[in-house]
């Protein structure tokens, strides 16, 4: 099972939206409703801000969001804030029970 | 308040074995699948394994199959991974996650280093 392909890196000015790619096949992404986004900050263990796809869990943002289509998922951040720089991972269900993320993307807020 | 406490860590020599283990709190563990990411230095997470509630269902990455074995003690409240035939590769730091439905992996432990030198 491959990692999942995601941009290394993408960046933002204050305020503006960015939106990171993630791209499997249709034995993961395309496959299954279970996506999920992490935010990861240096040192630090990794925080779930989006799952099955869309949704958010309590406390996260409404500025991040997530989508799918075919076998591409999609995490968009609007009104970027400083603290929004921070690698970000997407993570899915695969077949045979197996999971798999991203390769990442670093966010540099500008 | 919910934790995920791993231990066991440490430097070994490649062929070697580790025991990591993840103390929970907060939440009943018995209730819930659990999971082990790893994150090798600069680089990104990696799924290693997962097991159900009672032992029956256990996965993982074709890297460790074989040579890791995931377990838990619900009623110790706590996560294991035996690990052996070590190699530099598995050099990383190791995550235990709590699966919660339909959330995903929710809650995740500190991590814990695991150096294997050649």
């Amino acid at each position: 099972q491959s990692a999942l392909t995601q941009p290394a890196s993408v960046s933002g000015s204050p305020g503006q939206s960015i939106t990171i790619s993630c791209t499997g096949t249709s034995s993961d992404v395309g496959g299954y409703n279970y996506v999920s986004w992490f935010q990861q900050h240096p040192g630090k263990a990794p925080k779930l801000i989006i799952y099955e796809v869309s949704n958010r869990p309590s406390g996260v943002s409404n500025r991040f969001s997530g989508s799918k289509s075919g076998n591409t998922a999609s995490l968009t951040i609007s009104g970027l804030q400083a603290e929004d720089e921070a690698d970000y991972y997407c993570f899915s269900h695969a077949t045979s029970g197996i999971r798999v993320f991203g390769g990442g993307t670093k966010l540099t807020v500008l | 308040e919910v934790q995920l406490v791993e231990s066991g860590g440490g430097l070994v020599q490649a062929g070697g074995s580790l025991r990591l283990s993840c103390e929970v709190s907060g939440f009943t563990f018995s209730h819930y699948w659990m999971t082990w990411v790893r994150q090798a230095p600069g680089k990104g997470l990696e799924w290693v394994a997962n097991m159900n509630q009672d032992e029956s269902a256990k996965f993982y990455v074709g890297s460790v199959k074989g040579r890791f074995t995931i377990s838990r003690d619900n009623a110790k409240s706590s996560l294991y991974l035996q690990m052996n035939s070590l190699t530099v590769e598995d050099t990383a730091v190791y995550y235990c996650v709590r699966e919660g439905l339909p959330v995903g992996m929710d809650v995740w432990g500190q991590g814990t280093t695991v150096t294997v030198s050649s």
